[in-house]
């Protein structure tokens, strides 16, 4: 299984703050990683598709980036309703599998 | 806009078959380049994958859940349905239905469904 560790486990920031989320893979993933949002009680959204593509209606404020085994999520200018868990996801092999997430908190 | 809808027992017991569907509206289930999956998440813990059905006709399971896992699919219902054998406390979580598109990532998902296995 293709293992996927995500750092930091969790965040404090502010609104206004640039926050980058790293997501690191066991295994070369040819840049198939995604990236979620999830809010409590709400299914996982997706933001970011294939390292860096925008998911249609997402805000431009996030992007995505990276390559081999290293990716990372940005969040430009945190907006109060970024304040979420967001996950990644590899989807280059069975099983699939997703990061344990991190939690980002207003300071 | 597609829509997908989870149901199922919110309640089963150890040793039972925990068994749910999903039913896509606003779009066929024998779409190309799709992916259907099912995927779990214990109460305040990660995002696990359960296993997936390709419009091919193919599945794919999670080699941790395999032995006891079929996901199917019923076009004439646009439909897809996962069950679950011979379930523990362990397998108590809120269930997700999805849709993946081959190159992207799951971009539609049910609302998900609590089950609880307790005697």
């Amino acid at each position: 299984d293709i293992q996927v560790t995500q750092s930091p486990y969790s965040l404090s920031a502010s609104v206004g703050d640039r926050v980058t989320i790293t997501c690191r893979a066991s295994q070369i993933l040819n840049n198939y990683l995604n990236w979620y949002q999830q809010k409590p009680g709400k299914a996982p959204k997706l933001l970011i598709y294939t390292t860096s593509n925008l998911q249609s209606g997402v805000p431009s404020r996030f992007s995505g980036s990276g390559s081999g085994t290293e990716f990372t999520l940005t969040i430009s200018s945190l907006q109060p309703e970024d304040f979420a868990t967001y996950y990644c996801q590899q989807n280059y092999r069975v099983p699939i599998t997703f990061g344990q997430g991190t939690r980002l908190e207003i300071k | 806009q597609l829509q997908l809808q989870e149901s199922g027992p919110g309640l089963v017991k150890p040793s039972e078959t925990l068994s749910f569907t999903c039913t896509v509206s606003g779009g066929p289930i024998n779409s190309g380049s799709t992916y259907w999956d099912w995927i779990r998440q214990p109460s305040g813990k990660g995002l696990e994958w359960i296993g997936s059905f390709h419009y091919t006709g193919s599945t794919y399971y999670n080699p941790s859940l395999k032995s006891r896992v079929t996901i199917s699919v019923d076009t004439s219902k646009n439909q897809f349905s996962l069950k679950l054998t011979s379930v523990t406390v362990e397998d108590t979580a809120v269930y997700f239905c999805a849709r993946r598109k081959e190159a992207a990532g799951t971009d539609y998902w049910g609302q998900g469904t609590l089950v609880t296995v307790s005697s």
